[in-house]
Formats: structure tokens, C-alpha cells, sequence
């Protein structure tokens, strides 16, 4: 199994549209959460960290459930370019990242 | 720019050959990441450094990849008798205590 587990996708959106993204991890002990973005052939950014009391940043919205070992990420209002793989990150004592969720959102 | 900086960006080699791969990173970050991406999947744990303390190294990486990091500064990752199953993106990532890590370009190794 891996540590973090996330549905690859492709999410094919019309602009507009709220979408969810959902991750599970493993290691009960794992200490942060992140969400990354990629874009594609680049590297991957920081999107926003993860918080139990939930946190949001404009549109985007991330929650974690650390009793069902559960993240997950909200983006409303989805813009053309929201278009791109949203890897959820977990760590423990180093950075472990699942295998992200591509994201398209279309005219 | 003060970001990570990884050189070379690209790299082709014959099959066999030993490649060296450096990274830069951000001045004053004291933990330092190697990943390694392949297409659709995301960035898989190599090995990481905390100053020039090397803490952990894969179990999936064999004994042809080593990685330095001398002065707790730059390091390199190194990969001998290299095997097509090696071509990848090589992502070097940096950290202060902090957990965010700041990524650079990645170099892209094709092994032909």
C-alpha cells in the first residue's frame, strides 16, 4: 500500500464548476499536510498547508481528517487555469507525496 | 535568482555511463530533498540531508545512486552504470525547519 493515495484523475471540469479532491495517508504519525500544485513539465508549488480546524485560501478550501487519516481539497469556481495535477503531501519525518490528481477545466 | 537551482536541466547518456546531477539551494535552507518523477506519477522519496548529514536514502534506491552534500550546501546525486529504467525527472527540493520545500526545475535524464 502506498503512504499517500489519491485518485489520478482526470478531473474534466467546465469553468465554473466546484470540484473535490480527496487523499488518504497511511502513517498515523505523519506530523504536516500539504497540497502542491504541478503544472505540467514544471515543478511543483506549494498550494496551501492542511489544517484539522480546516483552512481556506480564496477559493480553495483543504480540510483534514486525521481520525480517518483523510485530506481533501475544494476548489470553487473553477478557472481555466486551475488546470493541472494537485498532488497531496504528507510528512513524517521527511516529505512524501501521493501521485497527484490532473485536473482540466474546459471553456 | 535566489531560488533552487539544479544543473544540468537536461542530460542524455548511453546506457552504462555515470551521470552527476547538482543542486543549489535556496541559501541558508539546512534540509535537502532528491526525488524522482516519472510521467503520471508524483515525486518519489530518494534521499534527504539535514546540513551535510545524509538522514535517509530510499530502500528503492539501489546501490548504483549516491548522493553528497559536503559542506551542507550544494549537493550532488550521482548515478553509475546507468539503465534506461533510470530515465526520469531528478527534482532537488529545499527546506529551513519549516516543512514548506521549495522545488527547482529538476534535471531530465534520458538514458538511451
Amino acid at each position: 500500500r502506498k503512504e499517500v493515495e489519491q485518485d489520478p484523475g482526470p478531473f474534466n471540469v467546465p469553468e465554473g464548476a466546484t470540484v473535490a479532491f480527496n487523499c488518504t495517508y497511511s502513517n498515523s504519525a505523519s506530523q504536516s499536510f500539504f497540497w502542491y500544485r504541478q503544472d505540467c513539465r514544471k515543478e511543483p508549488k506549494l498550494l496551501m498547508s492542511v489544517y484539522s480546524s480546516g483552512n481556506e485560501d480564496g477559493r480553495f478550501t483543504a480540510q483534514l481528517n486525521r481520525a480517518s487519516q483523510y485530506i481533501s481539497l475544494l476548489i470553487r469556481d473553477s478557472k481555466l487555469s486551475d488546470s493541472a495535477t494537485y498532488l497531496c503531501v504528507v510528512m513524517t519525518d521527511k516529505l512524501i507525496f501521493g501521485t497527484g490528481t490532473r485536473l482540466q477545466v474546459f471553456p | 535568482d535566489t531560488g533552487v537551482s539544479q544543473n544540468p536541466r537536461h542530460k542524455i547518456t548511453k546506457r552504462g555511463q555515470n551521470v552527476t546531477f547538482r543542486c543549489d539551494p535556496i541559501s541558508e535552507h539546512n534540509r535537502l530533498y532528491w526525488y524522482r518523477q516519472t510521467l503520471g506519477q508524483g515525486p518519489e522519496f530518494l534521499t534527504y540531508f539535514q546540513n551535510e548529514a545524509q538522514l535517509e536514502k530510499s530502500r528503492l534506491l539501489s546501490d548504483r545512486f549516491s548522493a553528497e552534500r559536503p559542506k551542507g550546501s550544494f549537493s550532488t546525486l550521482e548515478i553509475q552504470r546507468t539503465e534506461q529504467g533510470d530515465s526520469a525527472m531528478y527534482l532537488c527540493a529545499s527546506s529551513l525547519q519549516d516543512p514548506e520545500a521549495f522545488f527547482g526545475q529538476g534535471t531530465r535524464l534520458t538514458v538511451v
